[in-house]
């Protein structure tokens, strides 16, 4: 019954390292989403991925690329992390990208800090 | 573009209190509206939605949230709370169905005393 499972759960870089965060769901859901989460500025869209094999820029695109590797994996990269992405990042998926008909799940999240 | 204002940011009640939090919206249609919880270290849980029809919606956990549309509200409510709420509440707002379109408000934190 795991739902949405993020990895790591914490992480510390110093700026100019790269990593990538793993998000993987098990309700056979077509799409899946990245969000941040700032203090004071709620969730913001990073990328979404309708369906397998496609990805689409959301709010907040800039240093950051994802793969969406099958139908429950979906990454997110920091190719040269910077102070600016310290932030919390949630994964989610939803069965269809609609809300009316469906429900967006959400992870624990991963606490990034970037020194 | 739409936006949501969650104008408290921290809210602390008694257990066994009424709760009303304050969620605005500014969108020029009557997007389809939302509220979801986090609790310590979890994800976002969905509590209800409202799409049309009935204004007072009813969601999990004995929550409920009305939408005024000549204030362009959308507050969440609970008759008696519990310790257990404690967690920070979201607001969001969507012009469509479309999850990729979902804006979330900047959150109101809730403290629960004995």
């Amino acid at each position: 019954n795991a739902g949405v499972t993020q990895t790591p759960k914490f992480q510390v870089l110093k700026t100019g390292q790269s990593m990538t965060l793993q998000c993987a769901q098990d309700m056979n859901h077509n799409s899946m989403y990245w969000y941040r989460q700032d203090p004071g500025m709620g969730l913001r869209l990073i990328y979404y991925s309708a369906s397998e094999g496609t990805t689409d820029k959301g709010e907040v695109p800039n240093g950051y690329n994802v793969s969406r590797l099958n139908k429950r994996e979906f990454s997110l990269r920091l190719e040269s992390a910077a102070p600016s992405q310290t932030s919390v990042y949630f994964c989610a998926s939803s069965e269809v990208g609609s809300i009316i008909t469906g429900e967006l799940f959400f992870g624990e999240g991963s606490r990034l800090t970037v020194l | 573009a739409q936006s949501v204002t969650q104008p408290d940011i921290h809210i602390t009640v008694s257990e066994g209190a009424s709760l009303e939090l304050r969620c605005n919206y500014s969108y020029g249609a009557t997007p389809y509206l939302f509220w979801y919880v986090q609790s310590p270290g979890q994800g976002l849980q969905l509590l209800l939605k409202y799409f049309s029809g009935d204004t007072l919606v009813q969601g999990i956990k004995g929550f409920e949230a009305e939408f005024k549309r000549s204030q362009s509200s959308f507050n969440l409510r609970k008759p008696s709370v519990h310790w257990s709420d404690a967690a920070e509440y979201f607001c969001a707002v969507a012009p469509s169905g479309s999850a990729r379109q979902l804006t979330f408000g900047s959150g109101t934190q809730l403290t629960v005393l004995p």
